[in-house]
């Protein structure tokens, strides 16, 4: 079935470093890619929707220069997260939208550790 | 108050055990999906339904579009059933991505 391939699963990084995490639609094409984060007992939080070809929109209080998001193709959305803080690290994860009759599939996540 | 309230937050069940978790919402709606998530983190949609029920296995979900209610039950339930469950709302004419997600039930099996 059409699934989303995230990588890295799991990733540590030094303060003051970037990590580009990907998610690649996989036999569908996905103009939309939406980009959550996850805080350990929460809720999924949306940060910020990414579309094919344009600009990310993103959700208030979320840094657009810190979450840089690149979808500049249908099957490839990319999170780069930009001077990494022991704050930024959390459980980031994907979705991308197949139809009205499936829903929503998601990504395996990423768990990003800051040192 | 939350849009979408799941209950139980914990819930602890023996094996074989028939298990259901609800979900309740209080905003208009498309569809509701059902998510499992493991240890680990990553998140598998079990079901999207609009209305009515739906089986897969031992797993059955049912919705009340008029209640704003909707049930995910277990049944003959098995330790590699433990996980988080998260009922997430869709309306596809909404913002926020389109998906509002409750804080989830953890369910813990034992054997």
């Amino acid at each position: 079935g059409a699934v989303v391939s995230q990588h890295p699963s799991r990733v540590i990084c030094k303060s003051g470093t970037s990590v580009k995490i990907e998610c690649r639609s996989l036999d569908f094409q996905a103009t939309t890619m939406f980009w959550y984060r996850q805080f350990p007992k929460k809720s999924l939080m949306l940060m910020a929707t990414s579309n094919e070809g344009s600009k990310a929109t993103y959700e208030q209080g979320v840094e657009k220069d810190k979450f840089l998001i690149n979808h500049a193709s249908l099957t490839l959305s990319t999170l780069t997260v930009t001077s990494a803080h022991p704050e930024d690290s959390s459980f980031y994860i994907c979705s991308a939208l197949l139809d009205r009759v499936f829903g929503y599939t998601f990504g395996s996540g990423t768990r990003l550790t800051v040192v | 108050k939350n849009e979408v309230e799941q209950s139980p937050q914990n819930l602890t069940a023996q094996e074989g055990e028939f298990i259901t978790i609800n979900c309740s919402y209080s905003v208009g709606i498309s569809a509701l999906h059902w998510l499992q998530q493991h240890p680990g983190g990553g998140i598998v949609s079990l079901f999207m339904l609009s209305s009515g029920k739906k089986k897969h296995g031992r797993l059955i979900a049912t919705i009340n579009i008029q209640e704003k209610h909707s049930s995910l039950h277990i049944t003959a339930s098995h330790p590699r059933d433990s996980a988080v469950y998260i009922c997430a709302v869709i309306n596809y004419g909404g913002s926020q991505g389109n998906l509002i997600f409750g804080k989830g039930t953890k369910l813990s099996v034992k054997p």
